[in-house]
């Protein structure tokens, strides 16, 4: 089966710096996304991966190691907005988005 | 980004009364949109994929005559959830795509459904 793996949970402190992991095992694989949620409301895009390698945007960046079916997501310099839940995609052989639960990110300050 | 925008963002109604839901893609043709449920603490569910002028794919155990999906233009869909009971409440979302898979999905601002 398909499936995506990542923390249910994490905890961080403002202004410190956070990875989230994300390893999935799907049936071939055209991208991975990570999308930021906020209670209540949409996902928003954050990056999309489709290559080995770490991809740099401001504050946050993603990594990706096809071969090891891993991602992550670094965010820097925390601050209390980032409070949210982490969702990692990865989109299949035929497209389609394949969703993890989410990993929720507390910050304190 | 593009912009997708989802009506009504929150919508009450009665048990047995149908309530429908837009998505429209405003500055790009949405060749393909994707309805999602989601239920507090929990991912993203797959409802059903929409293609212009074909009839929705559901997921399975989704219930395609409870949950109808017109996909009658490039910039809209809809979704009406029939003979809403109270298990019906929860966050519909949709998400559009312009044809190209390996670019950002963009979702709707999602339309909390709370059937009483």
């Amino acid at each position: 089966g398909q499936n995506i793996d990542q923390p249910t949970e994490m905890t961080a402190t403002e202004g410190a710096i956070v990875q989230i992991n994300c390893t999935y095992q799907t049936s071939g694989f055209n991208g991975l996304f990570w999308y930021q949620q906020h209670a209540g409301e949409a996902p928003t895009f954050l990056s999309y991966n489709v290559l080995d390698g770490l991809e740099e945007k401001g504050r946050f960046s993603s990594f990706l190691s096809r071969s090891k079916g891993y991602s992550y997501l670094l965010l820097k310099e925390l601050q209390m907005k980032d409070s949210a839940s982490y969702l990692c995609a990865v989109q299949d052989s035929n497209y389609q988005l394949i969703w993890g639960a989410g990993t929720k990110l507390i910050i304190k300050p | 980004g593009a912009v997708v925008s989802q009506h009504p963002s929150r919508v009450i109604c009665k048990s047995g009364t149908s309530v429908k839901i837009e998505c429209r893609s405003l500055d790009f043709q949405a060749t393909t949109m994707f309805w999602y449920r989601q239920f507090p603490k929990k991912s993203l569910m797959l409802m059903a994929t929409s293609n212009e002028g074909s009839k929705a794919t559901y997921e399975q155990g989704v219930e395609k005559d409870k949950f109808l999906i017109n996909h009658a233009s490039l910039t809209l869909s809809t979704l009406t959830v029939t003979s809403a009971h109270p298990e019906d409440s929860s966050f519909y979302i949709c998400r559009a795509t312009p044809g190209d898979m390996n670019t950002e999905a963009f979702f709707g601002q999602g339309t909390r459904l709370t059937v009483v």
